[in-house]
């Protein structure tokens, strides 16, 4: 089956520094990808959607400087949490989609939990 | 957007028993996800399924489009199906709530 993988799995790192999150399509290639973030006991909100060498869709609320999103090439995307806050804690979620047999099924990563201190 | 509601927010279960987990969705959809959430937060494809039912063990989901709502069924539950379940609008990407299921050994 499709293989989605996030680095790092887990991060702690000091207020106002930037933290980069890597996600990757093991073996498939993801036109679109797909980033998640997700509270305690709460469920995932779309935060973004990333297509391979375009600009990434935010949805409302996010803000596009704070959270970067990169998508380089047809298996990695990245997400970028620049001068991160306590408030950004959270578990961080991408997906990715397989289109290759025309089917909109979608693959999730492990899951990237960043705690700001 | 389209709603996405599930039920129930929670459910616990004996090691045996069966379940079973609604899906409602406020608009015609064609494509929905059925996924189980680990309790280290793992995210774990169980049913793509835009209309129709399929089975995978003792897991099996139907989704009747046209009255907009799919169920998810467990049978004889075990005590590694706890997590959480949502569903979820592939093409939107909405997810519901989630029902947390904890079977009790």
């Amino acid at each position: 089956g499709a293989v989605v993988s996030q680095h790092p799995s887990w991060v702690i790192c000091k207020s106002g520094t930037s933290v980069k999150i890597e996600c990757r399509s093991l073996d498939f290639q993801a036109t679109t990808m797909f980033w998640y973030r997700q509270f305690p006991k709460q469920s995932l909100m779309l935060m973004a959607t990333s297509n391979e060498g375009s600009k990434a869709t935010y949805e409302q609320g996010v803000e596009k400087d704070k959270f970067l999103i990169n998508h380089a090439s047809l298996t990695l995307s990245t997400l970028t949490v620049t001068s991160a806050h306590p408030e950004d804690s959270s578990f961080y979620i991408c997906s990715a989609r397989d289109l290759s047999g025309w089917v909109y099924e979608q693959y999730f990563g492990p899951g990237t939990r960043l705690t700001v201190t | 957007g389209i709603q996405v509601e599930q039920s129930p927010p929670d459910l616990i279960l004996q090691e045996g028993a069966n379940s079973t987990l609604r899906c409602n969705f406020s608009d015609s959809v064609n494509n929905l996800q059925w996924f189980h959430q680990n309790p280290w937060g793992q995210l774990i494809n169980l049913f793509y399924i835009p209309s129709g039912t399929k089975q995978n063990g003792r897991l099996s989901a139907t989704t009747v489009a046209t009255e907009r709502y799919s169920l998810l069924y467990i049978s004889s539950s075990q005590t590694t199906d706890s997590g959480v379940y949502f569903c979820a609008v592939v093409h939107d990407m909405r997810f519901g709530a989630g029902t947390r299921l904890t079977v009790k050994p």
